[in-house]
């Protein structure tokens, strides 16, 4: 089974340009998670889709910030303009269900391995 | 706003020792803490987890203990290999995948 896929795995752009990072989850996981972590903090929640629809968006920055699943299949997450403070790991992540399962079966939240995003 | 303390922030151990890392949260309704590690360039892992229900649990060479009084759990490695060496986070939730992550932890395991 593919995991998640996440592209670019590394991107560096000029403050004020856009960028957008995209996330292929497992096929099947109607449930699909933004998460991001910025210099060396927490990993921190951005937001939450339940196939196309945002569930959660309480965690997203601010208007800069634009996340989309049309189809409900693939997401993307798009920075428009970048700010410096913007620099950090973007995490896509995906589950089955949205309640958690616990470690065994198959509700597990799996992590795509990132998108590092440095704006200049 | 609701949060959840790690430490160490870095830990240095000899191949063969024990490592621990601690968390706190601060959300009294959260009830899944799941821990994850995260190989250099690599995605984080779930390796472990515990529901409020539980006081510890275990799988092979790692650990969990949860104090729902104190709000603490522990993530508890023993004899611990050069394959250990990763970063690991702690995180809480209310039983969904809107976690709550701790800032990590960098493991090292010395041979």
């Amino acid at each position: 089974e593919a995991g998640v896929t996440q592209f670019p795995s590394h991107s560096v752009i000029e403050k004020g340009q856009t960028v957008t990072l995209r996330c292929d989850p497992i096929s099947g996981h109607d449930n699909l998670y933004w998460y991001r972590r910025v210099m060396g903090k927490e990993i921190k929640f951005l937001l939450h889709f339940v196939k196309e629809s945002k569930q959660d968006e309480s965690g997203m920055p601010n208007n800069r910030f634009l996340a989309e699943r049309t189809g409900g299949t693939y997401s993307t997450l798009k920075v428009q303009p970048a700010e410096l403070e913007d620099s950090g790991v973007y995490f896509c992540a995906s589950s089955p269900v949205w309640w958690t399962g616990g470690s065994s079966g198959a509700n597990v939240l799996t992590f795509g391995a990132g998108s590092r995003l440095t704006v200049l | 706003g609701e949060n959840v303390e790690q430490h160490p922030s870095t830990l240095s151990v000899q191949e063969g020792d024990s490592a621990v890392i601690k968390c706190t949260y601060s959300d009294s309704a959260s009830n899944y803490f799941p821990w994850y590690k995260q190989e250099l360039g690599k995605r984080p892992q779930l390796i472990i987890d515990i529901r409020s229900n539980v006081g510890e649990k275990k799988d092979q060479r790692i650990a969990v203990t949860l104090n729902k009084t104190a709000k603490h759990f522990s993530l508890h490695i023993t004899e611990t290999q050069p394959e250990d060496s990763a970063v690991y986070f702690c995180a809480a939730s209310r039983g969904t995948y809107k976690y709550i992550f701790g800032t990590g932890t960098r493991l090292k395991v010395l041979a």
